[in-house]
């Protein structure tokens, strides 16, 4: 069993609707989440970055850490066209140097 | 800051070819990493560096693969004897010393062995 499980969809919706990525993990030493966005032939982008369990909101994106059920969100509010990409959680141990990655989540965002 | 530079941006070559990549990181940032992508999956850590120091390999660095980073500037990652299972994205990322899980990408190496 993997460490972070995340559902790889494809999801598609359409302009405007709001968007919810999840992921879940297994190892309750993982203390800081991160998510990233993948475009097609790019490499990941840092998104949102939460260290402590509660939501976290940067304009159009919030960010939800539930350390007790160990399940991590990404909201997506009035979704765009452009928002169409690969959306990958990530998280690391505190005295650990390297992320664990999900697998990812492919979005379209239909105009 | 032009971000996490790499090179060559595709290679493809023979299986039992060497090859080498070239990542350039952001000039104030210490660290540097080197992770694996396949098709479908996220990426899975290679290899880490402070400065010129190598402080971690991951399990899936066999002894065919060699990282450096002369002088803490620039990294190589370097495939020996190239096999069919080594295809896959290769990225490069850095960060600040102090901010280590805050890691910066560079758009990858894609890599096809044939």
């Amino acid at each position: 069993q993997k460490e972070v499980e995340q559902d790889p969809g494809p999801l598609s919706v359409p302009e405007g609707a709001i968007v919810s990525l999840n992921c879940t993990y297994s190892n309750s030493a993982f203390q800081y989440f991160m998510w990233y966005r993948q475009y097609s032939r790019k490499g990941p982008e840092l998104l949102m970055y939460t260290y402590s369990s509660g939501n976290k909101e940067d304009g159009r994106f919030t960010a939800q850490v539930d350390k007790s059920s160990k399940y991590i969100s990404l909201f997506i509010r009035d979704s765009q066209p452009s928002d169409s990409a690969t959306y990958l959680c990530a998280m690391i141990r505190g005295s650990a140097r390297q992320l664990t990655f999900g697998s990812g989540t492919q979005l379209t965002v239909l105009p | 800051d032009t971000g996490v530079s790499q090179n060559p941006r595709h290679k493809i070559t023979k299986r039992g070819q060497n090859v080498t990549f070239r990542c350039d990181p952001i000039s104030e940032h210490n660290r540097l990493y080197w992770y694996r992508q396949t098709l479908g999956q996220g990426p899975e850590f290679l290899t880490y560096f402070q400065n010129e120091a190598q402080l971690e390999k991951s399990r899936l660095l066999s002894d065919r693969f060699s990282a450096e980073r002369p002088k803490g500037s620039f990294s190589t990652l370097e495939i020996q004897r190239t096999e069919q299972g080594d295809s896959a994205m290769y990225l490069c990322a850095s960060s600040y010393h102090d901010r280590g899980e805050k890691l910066f990408f560079g758009s990858g190496t894609q890599l096809s062995v044939l």
